[in-house]
């Protein structure tokens, strides 16, 4: 049981938008920063989003984030073949002194 | 070019112990909080440990607390999971991964290594 939750699955067809929610709680995204992190079949992680709506350089502005009290979301555009992959959420959760995971959402691009 | 790499991993039997390593380079090393990650077999990504940037602060997930022991040699810009008293439940995937925020942290994780594999398996 992860301490944010995350749709298992998400999809839609090339081109169109898909929307990933994280709902956490007042010890972490009420008041943390949240992260969205990529997970290819096979590879490491790979940081997505960082402060909520932050893209490390390289990232395409296809991929957005955004948070409103205790839940966030990501949010891809122009959805693309390679786009298939896990996302999660993660942010700092006071009290357990540490960052948490969502549990992941695969998106199947259609 | 930066990078972080796990080595370590191997099959080993319940109640053992085991050392992982991570080597850094291309960065500060001794100026990067880093974390250990890991994923068991078809599952998601859960946080084990994380230590500042200097060694003075380590933080463990509930799930090893006791049993594993973070640590890290800025001269050799190395960072070490110390292992014990381990279960089939510790079989997993292990990533080092940088924290994205220097000389302090913030838990998001900027760099990330390939991982290594531990299978706790009698």
């Amino acid at each position: 049981q992860s301490v944010l939750t995350q749709p298992p699955s998400a999809s839609g067809p090339p081109g169109q938008r898909v929307i990933i929610s994280c709902s956490g709680s007042s010890s972490n995204i009420g008041r943390k920063t949240v992260n969205w992190y990529r997970q290819l079949p096979g590879t490491a992680p790979k940081l997505l989003i960082y402060s909520n709506n932050q893209r490390p350089s390289g990232v395409p502005d296809r991929f957005s984030g955004s948070k409103s009290g205790t839940s966030a979301s990501l949010a891809i555009s122009e959805l693309q073949s390679e786009d298939e992959a896990d996302y999660y959420c993660s942010a700092w959760d006071d009290s357990l002194n540490g960052p948490v995971f969502g549990g992941g959402t695969r998106v199947t691009v259609l | 070019q930066v990078q972080l790499v796990e080595s370590g991993g191997g099959v080993v039997q319940p109640g053992t112990s085991l050392r992982l390593s991570c080597a850094a380079s291309g960065f500060t090393f001794s100026g990067y909080a880093i974390s250990w990650v890991r994923q068991a077999p078809g599952k998601g990504l859960e946080w084990v440990a994380l230590i500042s940037y200097d060694g003075t602060k380590k933080y463990y997930a509930d799930s090893v607390t006791g049993r594993f022991s973070i640590s890290r040699d800025n001269s050799k810009n190395t960072l070490y999971l110390q292992m014990s008293l381990l279960t089939t439940e510790d079989t997993a995937v292990y990533y080092c991964a940088r924290d994205g925020y220097s000389y302090g942290h913030r838990g998001d994780m900027d760099v990330w290594g390939q991982g290594t594999t531990v299978t706790v398996s009698s």
